[in-house]
């Protein structure tokens, strides 16, 4: 199994729809998770961090799922702007804080007028 | 505020030639550097770490290497690049002690013909 999974979509979308990512990963023991955004041929871009109690960013939700080991990320009222690839990141849990994080391959998003 | 400059943006090379890639970090001191790479339908990769100067860590072998000559300044390179080597390479930046936050520069787009 890999360390970080995502359903590599693309999901197509019309404006203003909500719509849902869900990412798996493996290690239990892992205890950072995060979203990047990433648009096409641009550099990632940390969109939010995702805590235990879940976390809200305007029409950004993410939350967590210890016991299934997974996150989400769902955006509500979608605009054009936000298409784009979104990155599962999940932090390895070993000493340090260098060099051990996972990045899923992403899920695109397409919203369409 | 902290600005990452990468370049070139992109990079057409034949095999067996050498590669350098150089990432500056500007407005933070002892910065954690790190370069990934991205190939197409993959995830990112990370390749090298550095903590500080002269301090490289390797994250999977392969035909690059990195180095740190100054704080803020860090170099990918190749003696022979291969078709493999192909992809979008990444620098990024993140404060000591905080892995998990990435601010990466713009990337390089690197086509080994």
């Amino acid at each position: 199994r890999k360390e970080v999974e995502q359903d590599p979509g693309p999901f197509n979308v019309p404006e203003g729809a909500t719509v849902a990512f869900n990412c798996t990963y493996s290690n239990s023991a892992s205890q950072s998770f995060f979203w990047y955004r990433q648009d096409c041929r641009k550099e990632p871009k940390l969109l939010m961090s995702v805590y235990s109690s879940g976390n809200e960013d305007g029409r950004f939700t993410a939350q967590l799922n210890r016991a299934s080991q997974y996150i989400s990320l769902l955006i509500r009222d979608s605009k054009l702007s936000d298409s784009a690839t979104y990155l599962c990141v999940v932090k390895r849990d070993y000493g340090g804080s260098q060099g051990n994080l996972i990045f899923g391959k992403g899920t695109k998003l397409s919203v369409k007028p | 505020s902290q600005t990452i400059h990468q370049w070139p943006a992109t990079l057409v090379q034949p095999v067996g030639s050498p590669l350098s890639l150089e990432c500056t970090v500007e407005g933070t001191s002892n910065p954690n550097l790190y370069w990934y790479r991205q190939a197409a339908g993959r995830g990112l990769q990370l390749l090298f770490y550095s903590v500080g100067i002269g301090q490289i860590s390797s994250e999977v072998p392969q035909n690059l290497s990195a180095s740190r000559p100054q704080d803020r300044q860090f170099i990918l390179s190749s003696k022979k690049l291969l078709l493999s080597d192909s992809g979008f390479y990444l620098c990024a930046w993140s404060f000591r002690g905080a892995g998990e936050k990435l601010f990466f520069g713009s990337g390089t787009q690197l086509s080994v013909l």
